[in-house]
């Protein structure tokens, strides 16, 4: 149980188009989704929480009107990347959280991550 | 099919103590693990480690890979109640652009 997917998986476009990366928990209903990016030496940065049916919370620094966040259902929130520029090329990870007792065979750790989605501006 | 498997899922301890994490993984063309430290907000990289037998050390913690076996361990000595935390193990793989993450484990560390 507990699985997280993401898609793409890999993306490549041009400078100024925008990008959509989808973010769906198979076999949980999740409240609330993270959207991370990492950077070099592959830390990871959160950039918003998502929060079913109402509007995300993006981290400081963080543009709401470039990287807009939708969690339209318990099972999928999307990312989409606007006016994309090659700075915003990245690895974009998702994870969904899982609501105590919910979910069968699942521990209650908090967070479960989708596999990425590698996106490359050119 | 790829996956990474963490355990134990959960474990309470009291300072001082030692713990050992284990993340074991089966990854078709395993490039790097890596741990991370998952406190409040984003998960804090700790270690990445791509050679077998090769300890890495950074403080009271340490890890080290087998890559015969695949399975690596993350060793917290001297626990402090600040290690209380989910430990997350990902393995990426070459030329596919994925992480897998394990499930995590929660540590607990008791006064």
């Amino acid at each position: 149980g507990a699985v997280v997917s993401q898609h793409p998986s890999r993306v490549i476009c041009k400078s100024g188009t925008s990008v959509k990366i989808e973010c769906r928990s198979l076999d949980f209903q999740a409240t609330t989704m993270f959207w991370y990016r990492q950077f070099p030496k592959k830390s990871l940065m959160l950039m918003a929480t998502s929060n079913e049916g109402s509007k995300a919370t993006y981290e400081q620094g963080v543009e709401k009107d470039k990287f807009l966040i939708n969690h339209a259902s318990l099972t999928l929130s999307t990312l989409t990347v606007t006016s994309a520029h090659p700075e915003d090329s990245s690895f974009y990870i998702c994870s969904a959280s899982n609501p105590s007792g919910r979910a069968k065979g699942v521990s209650y750790n908090e967070q479960f991550f989708g596999p990425g989605t590698r996106l490359t501006v050119l | 099919e790829d996956k990474v498997v963490q355990s134990p899922l959960s474990l309470v301890v009291h300072e001082g103590d030692t713990v050992t994490l284990n993340c074991s993984y089966e990854v078709t063309n395993f490039r790097s693990l890596l741990w991370y430290k998952q406190e409040k907000k984003a998960p804090t990289f700790l270690f990445m480690l791509t050679s077998s037998g090769i300890e890495k050390k950074s403080g009271r913690l340490s890890s080290i890979l087998d890559k015969k076996e695949l399975f690596s361990i993350l060793n917290i000595t001297a626990t402090q109640t600040g290690d209380s935390a989910i430990y997350l193990c990902a393995v990426e793989p070459y030329n596919f652009n994925k992480f897998y993450f394990g499930s995590g484990t929660k540590l607990n560390v008791k006064p």
